[in-house]
């Protein structure tokens, strides 16, 4: 069965750019929720998605946004990058919202030059 | 605010050891806690997970030990292994919230053989 799967897995880009990235969660899995992790660091949290609405949100600012679609797959998307955004971003995904057991996919890792 | 710290930030163990990881939280709502490995360049896997109403829960070599009252947990890897070197996250969320994870800052262990 295939994993959690993001895309892409690496990117470049340079301040004041848009970046748009994407996950498909686990068959099955209804509810995808966004991490940040700077270098040294734990993840912290960005957006839960369930059932295409977004059921919780973390302290990022609204340059920060996503969005689930009907398939359940997920897209994040950040405008007007800072060097700060360089992070490696990771999508988890649940069978549901409540469901504790999350499993993550391989993150992408941004680079703001 | 940080509401979970984990320490020691890095730990040295020499091969067959005991490697011992500790964690305390300050939301009193967290009702599910659980210890995650990431190898670089890897996202987060679910190593292990507790919840307070049991003190102890043991999987293979890996053991969570949970002081409700303290608000700390701990993992033990008994017989530590090189394979076992990467960095280990507690996390906590409660049954509402889901994949909805707020992190620790990670431990960086090296098992040397």
């Amino acid at each position: 069965d295939a994993g959690v799967t993001q895309s892409p897995t690496h990117l470049i880009k340079t301040r004041g750019q848009h970046v748009t990235l994407r996950c498909s969660p686990i068959s099955g899995h209804k509810s995808v929720s966004w991490y940040q992790q700077v270098l040294g660091q734990g993840p912290q949290f960005i957006f839960q998605y369930y059932e295409k609405e977004e059921r919780g949100r973390g302290n990022f600012p609204d340059r920060f946004s996503a969005r689930q679609f009907p398939n359940y797959s997920s897209e994040l998307n950040v405008n007007a990058l800072l060097l700060g955004d360089s992070a490696l971003y990771l999508c988890a995904s649940s069978v549901w919202a409540g469901n504790t057991e999350a499993f993550f996919g391989q993150g992408t890792r941004l680079t703001v030059v | 605010q940080q509401q979970v710290k984990q320490s020691p930030q890095s730990l040295i163990v020499q091969k067959g050891g005991i490697s011992i990881i500790n964690c305390a939280y300050e939301n009193t709502a967290f009702d599910y806690f659980p210890w995650y490995q990431q190898f670089p360049g890897k996202g987060p896997a679910l190593l292990i997970a507790i919840r307070p109403d049991v003190s102890e829960k043991k999987e293979g070599r890996f053991t969570i030990s949970f002081n409700k009252s303290a608000k700390q947990f701990s993992l033990h890897i008994m017989d530590s292994q090189p394979g076992d070197s990467a960095t280990y996250f507690c996390a906590a969320t409660y049954n509402n919230a889901g994949n909805m994870l707020t992190f620790g800052g990670g431990t960086r262990l090296m098992v040397k053989p």
